[in-house]
């Protein structure tokens, strides 16, 4: 069975720092990773993905991640936060299938 | 307008009643999922469904019920609403099983 780790519940930044979102994921097989933003009172919208490829994916609002197979991590980055980077912020996997299984979430505030 | 559009968006029910959940999104995207999130458990698939007429359980199926009848719509039902099934409903549609998902706005149920 696939499972993700999110191992802080909150990460604060000032803005103009740099931004880093863990994840940590078990899955047998080659994974599918994603990473999803949600807003309050609002859907999941996408971020970015790795199915193959190049290891550092890119992805909307100046968000990449960096796939590694040996430490079975893919973790969001972005050089320079935001203030409207605050949210709430999912990884999720899948095991080359469509059945994604979520983390629990980490919130990031950006202070100003 | 095109999209994915959840009704509806606030619930209040009673334990032992029955709720229907609608989902419709103008993408004809083949796969539709159901999940709900609660604090501490990011997002959990309920139902997914490939195309019209194929539906299949995901991590927390017991106590609801889908149908796909046409692409465009898939309602989600509880047959016997309990006080553990408070939660905010999302539901969610991709090209493939493997391509990003798009989220709706979700619902909140509450069942007192």
């Amino acid at each position: 069975a696939q499972s993700v780790a999110q191992p802080e519940d909150q990460v604060n930044v000032a803005e103009g720092n740099p931004l880093t979102v863990k994840c940590t994921y078990s899955v047998s097989g080659n994974p599918y990773l994603f990473w999803y933003v949600q807003y309050p009172n609002r859907g999941l919208q996408f971020l970015l993905k790795y199915i193959t490829g190049d290891n550092l994916v890119k992805g909307s609002y100046g968000f990449e991640a960096e796939f590694n197979k040996s430490q079975t991590s893919f973790h969001l980055k972005k050089p320079s936060a935001l203030v409207s980077d605050s949210a709430l912020y999912f990884c999720a996997v899948a095991p080359n299938d469509y059945k994604l299984s979520f983390g629990a979430g980490t919130t990031v505030t950006v202070r100003a | 307008d095109a999209g994915i559009t959840q009704s509806p968006r606030y619930k209040i029910t009673e334990t032992g009643r029955q709720v229907t959940l609608m989902c419709h999104q103008t993408w004809s995207h083949s796969y539709m999922f159901w999940y709900r999130q609660d604090l501490g458990h990011g997002l959990r698939l309920i139902y997914y469904s490939a195309a019209a007429d194929i539906t299949d359980k995901g991590e927390v199926p017991d106590g609801y019920v889908v149908s796909r009848s046409k692409t465009e719509n898939f309602p989600l039902t509880l047959e016997s609403a309990t006080r553990s099934q408070t939660s905010v409903y999302f539901c969610a549609s991709s090209e493939w099983g493997g391509a990003e998902q798009f989220f709706g706005p979700g619902t909140r149920l509450t069942v007192l």
